[in-house]
This record gives C-alpha cells, structure tokens and sequence, in this order.
C-alpha cells in the first residue's frame, strides 16, 4: 500500500550507541518531516526537507542529523543516544500543495534509551 | 513555551451524543488548522482542516469551527460512536514555513456505549 514506512518499529540503544531510523515514502511527496512525541506531550518537530538536498531545522533538532539524498527517502540519526532520546520518532510527507489534505504519517519507531 | 494548547487531557461523551473537542491557540500568524486521531501504537491520520478564511468546515460527522478573535477551535463529532475512541491531536501552520505544524499536547476521548 502506498503511504510512509517507518523502520524500525521498536529500538532499545545503549546510552552512548548510534542508530538510523528509517523513512520512506512512495507517494512522490516534496515535503517530509520528523516530529517526536513524549509521553502526555504533542509532536514536536525534528527536522524538515523541502526536497531532495535540502533540510533544516526544527524546533528540536539537537542530537539529531538527517539526509535528503532522493524524494522517497528521509533517515533521521541519532549520535551517541541520550536517556532524553526516549520517545516515539514519527516520520510524515505531504505534497508541496498546501495542507488542505494534511499531512500522511508513518506508524513511528519507538525508542527507548537505557 | 506552547503556542498550541489543547486544556482537556480527557473526555468521556456516550455513544449517539455530540463530542466537542477545543483548542486554543497564541499565534496569530497561524492562518491553517488540522485536527488529527491517533489510535495506540499507530501515527496520527488527518481528519479535517480549516483555513483561516473561513470559520467553518464539514466533513460527514466532523465539524470544525475557527474563531480567530479569540484564537480558538473546536472539533465537533456528531453523533459519536465507539470507534472515535482516540486521542485528537489539534495542530496549526503559518503560511510560508513549509507546511510545519504545531500540535497541541492532544485530547483523549473515550466513547462509551
């Protein structure tokens, strides 16, 4: 089905340990997004891309990097994992058309610090 | 600071009544709204929008009303039925930020039969 895969679906790091969370998209979208989400708190956004090449910054982008290298593809990576970096990564993309249609999520990987 | 607030962490309505779900907001530069369901375990998925040009917004059992003097809008489901059991998740965007949104901390809303 077409729509955005996340991968993995759950990931427990060592403090310290790096890993990439995967995100693609088939839907041919422009704009792709990664947001967080702690417990009791709203989505919060990571970093953002606009197209392949480009990205920039959210409002938490700190102990994070990501790489637009093609339209489908947005992976996000973590270095040297923090306890803070506990919470739920989603990944979502909407075409550069406005939000009348809102935008399409991922079912998120869940991470977990130890 | 939170530009986006969403003051009812729950709410518990019966089955055939209507649900009204609100939403405040600081910033007037936000002039595009959504509302979003998320089910445990799954990413939110889109229910409605509204622009800021207008004040109302249908879609079958979802209605959404912008009040843009008092920076406000709610998310009536009606009638409510079990399956609407989620957490609603309102967010905002501004014109030009490449479509970014702001969410609100959400809503959870329990249907009962």
């Amino acid at each position: 089905n077409a729509g955005v895969t996340q991968t993995p679906k759950f990931r427990i790091l060592k403090i310290g340990q790096s890993m990439t969370l995967q995100c693609a998209q088939d839907m041919n979208h422009n704009y792709m997004y990664w947001y967080r989400q702690d417990p009791g708190m709203g989505l919060k956004l990571i970093y953002y891309s606009v197209g392949a090449g480009i990205t920039d910054k959210g409002e938490v982008p700190n102990g994070y990097n990501v790489s637009r290298s093609t339209t489908e593809d947005f992976p996000l990576r973590l270095e040297l994992a923090a306890p803070s970096q506990t919470s739920v990564y989603f990944c979502a993309s909407t075409k550069d058309l406005g939000l009348a249609y809102g935008y399409t999520f991922g079912s998120g990987t869940r991470l977990t610090v130890v | 600071d939170q530009q986006v607030k969403q003051n009812s962490p729950s709410l518990s309505v019966q089955e055939g009544r209507i649900s009204i779900l609100n939403c405040d907001y600081t910033n007037s530069m936000f002039d595009y709204f959504l509302w979003y369901k998320k089910y445990p375990a799954e990413g939110p998925t889109f229910l409605i929008s509204i622009s800021s040009i207008k004040d109302k917004n249908e879609d079958g059992r979802f209605t959404v009303f912008l009040n843009k003097s008092a920076k406000h809008l709610s998310l009536h489901i009606v009638p409510s039925q079990p399956g609407d059991s989620a957490v609603y998740f309102c967010a905002a965007s501004e014109s030009g930020t490449a479509s970014k949104l702001t969410f609100g901390t959400g809503t959870r809303l329990q249907v009962t039969l």
